[in-house]
């Protein structure tokens, strides 16, 4: 069965730390990987991977995928308040369905 | 631009009672649509998707249907809902050749007491 997990499920910093998000998937017929940013309502698309060792970065946040050992991760740098959400990994599967599936989301919680 | 509109944004209904939800998509034509549950402290789960009109595929069986009625309208229906079905409905669509690239509308936050 296709499943993707995040980790942690949650987390506290402080503005001005770095935190790490990672996401382990095991999914047949990988196409892409997805990073949606949650606040209160819809998730937003922050990146997608494809590419293994590619790096995309977007501001302070970045991310890079490893197809080999099939994880990504979600760096975020100088947290802000703002960065308080819910961040959503999630994996397109290209089979006979082609759906995306998410993982469990990590919540992070930026203090002043 | 493409913008996905979704109501009610709230809902409480009791046990037993019907359900309706409605999204609709402007700016693009012939899109793919979703609807997901996002359950409390959980991921999105695809409930249904639809690659055109009167095109529905389940993914999950449970006592909720979806219909597309016209290209740019998905609808969501429970003929009797659950406890269970509690919930955060987001709808997305995709490009016709961009089914990972999926755009979400605001969700509608179902309590079914």
């Amino acid at each position: 069965e296709d499943k993707v997990v995040q980790s942690p499920l949650s987390l506290v910093v402080h503005e001005g730390d770095t935190v790490t998000l990672n996401c382990s998937y095991e999914v047949t017929n990988f196409r892409s990987l997805l990073w949606y940013k949650q606040e209160k309502k819809a998730p937003t698309f922050l990146f997608m991977l494809t590419s293994s060792g590619i790096e995309k970065k977007s501001g302070r946040l970045s991310s890079i995928l490893d197809k080999k050992e099939l994880f990504s991760i979600l760096n975020i740098t100088a947290t802000q308040t703002g960065d308080s959400a819910i961040y959503l990994c999630a994996v397109f599967n290209s089979g006979n369905t082609g759906k995306l599936i998410f993982g469990q989301g990590t919540t992070l919680q930026v203090k002043p | 631009s493409q913008t996905i509109h979704q109501w009610p944004a709230t809902l409480v209904q009791p046990v037993g009672s019907p359900l309706s939800l409605e999204c609709t998509v402007e700016g693009t034509s012939n899109p793919n649509l979703y609807w997901y549950r996002q359950a409390a402290g959980r991921g999105l789960q695809l409930l249904f998707y639809s690659v055109g009109i009167g095109q529905i595929s389940s993914e999950v069986p449970q006592n909720l249907s979806a219909s597309r009625p016209q290209d740019r309208q998905f609808i969501l229906s429970s003929k009797k809902l659950l406890l269970s079905d509690s919930g955060f409905y987001l709808c997305a669509w995709s490009k016709k050749r961009s089914y990972n690239e999926q755009f979400f509308g605001p969700g509608t936050r179902l309590t079914v007491l």
